[in-house]
């Protein structure tokens, strides 16, 4: 089945430590993206990339981090520097061009301890 | 800085009925305009894509408008089930997507 997965489904923190988050797609998108989703807001983008070894921040990228070491994985990891971390996380992927649709993965969500 | 907003925030409606979803939007400099649904702690799925070009599109029970002039788009659901229940998100799509904060709809039995 093509498709984007995510991983875990639930993540716990403890206050000071770093996660990381999985995404994982094989629809062999370019494009990849990470955004976060807190209760009766949109979603906002934390980071993207559109090519391999490439990324950009996004509106709110302070307090994550991420790499593109290969086309179909994506990981964010969330640094102990965001104070704020709880919430719904989605990843999407997309071709590259103009004003391509975006496909996303089932979510992760994250508590704090 | 593109806003989108969607009014109303939560709708609860009875089985049958016929509803209208609504987005605004500032820029209507755009690529397309996209609904998706999202159940309770899921992902998105998408429902419907409009083009810049277009003016609305239908997916069975589903048809979406596009006004750019208005800066506004609508969804329109057409005999509401207990399966639509869900939220409701608006994106528009201009390089980077921006969306709304989402109505989340409630189709009682």
């Amino acid at each position: 089945d093509g498709g984007i997965t995510q991983s875990p489904k639930y993540l716990f923190r403890k206050e000071g430590q770093n996660v990381t988050l999985s995404c994982e797609q094989n629809l062999n998108h370019d494009a990849m993206y990470w955004y976060r989703q807190d209760p009766g807001q949109g979603l906002r983008l934390i980071y993207y990339s559109q090519i391999v070894n490439d990324f950009q921040k996004g509106d709110i990228a302070e307090g994550y981090s991420v790499s593109r070491e290969k086309k179909e994985s994506f990981p964010l990891t969330v640094t102990s520097a965001q104070k704020n971390p709880t919430a719904f996380y989605l990843c999407a992927s997309s071709t590259v061009g103009g004003g391509e649709t975006q496909y996303f993965g089932p979510g992760t969500r994250l508590l704090v301890l | 800085k593109q806003e989108v907003t969607q009014i109303p925030a939560a709708l609860s409606v009875p089985e049958g009925e016929n509803l209208v979803l609504n987005c605004s939007f500032t820029d209507s400099a755009i690529y397309n305009l996209q609904w998706f649904r999202q159940d309770p702690g899921k992902g998105l799925t998408s429902l419907l894509l409009i083009q810049s070009s277009q003016r609305e599109q239908t997916s069975g029970r589903l048809n979406a408008s596009l006004d750019k002039s208005s800066g506004r788009s609508t969804l329109y659901i057409a005999a509401s089930q207990p399966g639509d229940s869900a939220t409701y998100l608006c994106a528009l799509n201009n390089n980077d997507m921006r969306f709304g904060a989402g109505t989340r709809l409630t189709v009682k039995p």
